[in-house]
């Protein structure tokens, strides 16, 4: 059973960088079946894949069309987590942050996070 | 806009069987498996059908799932009070990557 921990500041201002963290018990980060998922809700956008990565031999990257320019993911072998970094956010990024896990080959996300809500305000 | 359509909301009373639809394109649900989620007030999404049709360990079978061309629906049979929740559809687009539905909120009368 795959547990994932979510840590992260709850306020950033405008323009600068989000950063979560999604801590893994029960799995590796680099095992070669599984994806590490952010996804985020808010009431205006409602429930919005952004990004994942996942290891076969290397790592890979999938990121959502809408944030692209300005998301990065990154796992952490020696810590068994991974990150969410969003660039340059505005209030319209204010939303609750979740990560979650499930099968690389498929979209499926059995395991999630607890959520964490993320205001974007000066 | 989300670009999976699903009804905004949907109701039942007790021991019914109620339907939540989702309908997508060629470019998503045409070509690839749909996921449905049971949210409840306050937590976070809880996977309740994979691949269309299959349910996890320990997901009644009052659940279930398919799907057709472009479009999938949920059905859920013997509706209980406990069913109140948001559900979600998601897939995977071959442009967009991952993508879900709007949600439909399913009152129980």
């Amino acid at each position: 059973q795959v547990q994932l921990q979510q840590s992260g500041p709850g306020l950033v201002k405008p323009s600068q960088t989000l950063s979560l963290t999604c801590a893994i018990s029960g799995d590796s980060v680099s095992s070669n079946r599984a994806a590490w998922n952010w996804i985020r809700q808010s009431p205006s956008r409602g429930l919005e894949w952004l990004g994942r990565t996942y290891y076969k031999s290397k790592w890979y990257y999938d990121y959502a069309v809408s944030v692209e320019s300005r998301i990065t993911i990154n796992a952490d072998t020696s810590k068994n987590q991974f990150s969410l970094r969003l660039n340059s956010v505005t209030p319209e990024d204010t939303a609750v942050y979740y990560c979650a896990s499930g099968e690389y080959s498929s979209s499926e996300l059995s395991s999630w996070g607890q959520g964490a809500l993320v205001t974007v305000s000066s | 806009q989300p670009v999976l359509t699903q009804p905004p909301s949907a109701s039942g009373t007790p021991g019914q069987r109620v339907t939540i639809s989702c309908s997508g394109s060629s470019s998503n649900i045409g070509s690839n498996n749909v996921n449905w989620y049971q949210q409840l007030p306050g937590t976070a999404p809880k996977l309740l059908i994979y691949s269309n049709n299959q349910r996890p360990s320990g997901v009644p079978d009052r659940f279930s799932g398919s799907k057709s061309g472009t479009s999938a629906s949920l059905a859920i049979s013997g509706l209980q009070s406990e069913d109140e929740a948001d559900y979600y559809c998601a897939t995977w687009d071959v442009s967009l990557n991952g993508v879900f539905g709007g949600g439909t909120k399913l009152t129980v009368l």
